[in-house]
């Protein structure tokens, strides 16, 4: 089956540890997208990737960073500098980035962040 | 003032109602327009997608762009439980935005379907 899997689904670390959240697509999708969820703040934009070893930041990258090393994956680190890292963070993808054309987006299950 | 504004609800409805779900945007360049649904503790699917003003029908699910009043609307007819979600709206303004073209969200309605 086509589609996006991010993992863990649910993951635990400590203050000040970084933590690396996995997606994956077999879509041959060419864009990637990660956003953060949090109760009343909608989708917020982390960062996003048009096509291999290209990304750009979102409206809340501090604090984050991420690779594009394959079209399939677009692994999303949470750094111990972002200051509120508990969230539902969710990866999409489009057939194709913000440059050539509209950019419906398809997600993944994401994977719940706590940190203690 | 957001760019996209949609009202968070909740809204609980029996079953079988017919549901209207709105968003209002400002920026009149938006041209492509979604819906998706959203389950507790899931990732958002895509519901509906429309290109400039009119409407698209599938199934239950009718989806109204009004470019002129910058206001959309997804219908749900013979609501069901299983419709009980989070509706977000999603729009972009595509190739009228030069490099700047990703999706801007509502904040998404919730949606209770009482049996």
């Amino acid at each position: 089956d086509g589609g996006i899997t991010q993992s863990p689904k649910y993951l635990f670390r400590k203050e000040g540890q970084n933590v690396t959240l996995s997606c994956e697509q077999n879509l041959n999708h060419d864009a990637m997208y990660w956003y953060r969820q949090d109760p009343g703040q909608g989708l917020r934009l982390i960062y996003y990737s048009q096509i291999v070893n290209d990304f750009q930041k979102g409206d809340i990258a501090e604090g984050y960073s991420v690779s594009r090393e394959k079209k399939e994956s677009f692994p999303l680190t949470v750094t111990s500098a972002q200051k509120n890292p508990t969230a539902f963070y969710l990866c999409a993808s489009s057939i194709t980035g913000y440059r050539t054309s509209n950019t419906e987006a398809f997600f993944g299950q994401g994977t719940r962040l706590t940190v203690v | 003032q957001k760019e996209v504004e949609q009202d968070p609800g909740p809204l609980s409805v029996p079953e079988g109602a017919i549901v209207s779900l709105n968003c209002t945007y400002s920026n009149s360049a938006f041209q492509y327009f979604m819906w998706y649904r959203q389950y507790s503790r899931k990732g958002p699917e895509l519901l509906m997608y429309t290109y400039s003003s009119g409407n698209k029908e599938d199934g239950r699910f009718t989806a109204q762009v009004d470019k002129s009043s910058k206001y959309i609307s997804l219908f749900i007819r013979d609501s069901q439980p299983s419709d009980s979600a989070t509706y977000l709206c999603a729009m972009s303004a595509g190739e009228n935005a030069g490099n700047n073209r990703k999706l801007i969200w509502g904040l998404g309605t919730s949606l209770a379907v009482n049996p």
